[in-house]
């Protein structure tokens, strides 16, 4: 089984400064990853989604990952962040079991932005 | 707008009542999923189907049971059994079953006991 590690549970950052949140994930293969955001309250909304080619993949909302198989990475940021970014982030993995598919998901970062 | 309707968005459970949650999707998506999440452990997986007419146990059915009698409806009924139940739910469809799908999420449902 697969399966994703987010090793920050909660960061800070002042609004303007740059943003990285990592994901590791396990998987024996090229996987296919995902990160969605999530305001309090509300479900999850998908920010970008990794399947294969170019390493560095473009979002929503100004964010970008980047794919280093190396590393088991897939990294997320963005250059300025702005306090309306202040929200749960998941890492996901698409996995195949047997004829069903699933995602498998981080235990999630929430970022903080201080004025 | 297409999108995934979920309802109600607060739900209060007696003990050893049973309790619904719906979900209603209007994207024509052939996969739909039911998740819940607890502060801390991410999202982990109930229920999903693939198809009209099949449903499959995720990792955690135990106490849930759902039905798929519709292709934009996948109802998640929480059990007697289920006895830790205070979560957020949350229900989410795919075009179709693939891990390279992205899936679509609902607003979610906060169920609570009494």
């Amino acid at each position: 089984a697969q399966s994703v590690t987010q090793p920050d549970i909660h960061i800070t950052v002042s609004e303007g400064a740059s943003l990285e949140l990592r994901c590791n994930y396990s998987y024996g293969a090229t996987p296919y990853l995902f990160w969605y955001v999530q305001s309090p309250g509300q479900g999850l909304q998908l920010l970008l989604k990794y399947f294969s080619g170019d390493t560095l993949v473009q979002g929503i909302k100004g964010f970008e990952a980047e794919f280093k198989r190396s590393q088991s990475s897939f990294n997320l940021r963005k250059p300025s962040v702005h306090w309306s970014d202040a929200a749960e982030y998941f890492c996901a993995v698409g996995e195949r079991t047997g004829t069903a598919s699933k995602l498998t998901f981080g235990t999630g970062t929430r970022l903080q932005v201080t004025l | 707008d297409g999108g995934i309707t979920q309802s109600p968005k607060y739900l209060f459970r007696k003990e050893g009542q049973n309790v619904t949650l719906s979900c209603e999707q209007n994207l024509n998506h052939d996969a739909m999923y039911w998740y819940r999440q607890d502060p801390g452990q991410g999202l982990r997986l109930i229920y999903y189907s693939q198809i009209v007419n099949d449903f499959q146990k995720g990792d955690i059915a135990e106490g849930y049971s759902v039905s798929r009698e519709k292709k934009e409806s996948f109802p998640l009924t929480v059990t007697s059994a289920q006895k830790n139940p205070t979560a957020f739910y949350l229900c989410a469809s795919s075009i179709f079953d693939s891990q390279s799908q992205p899936q679509h999420f609902g607003d979610g449902t906060r169920l609570s006991i009494l």
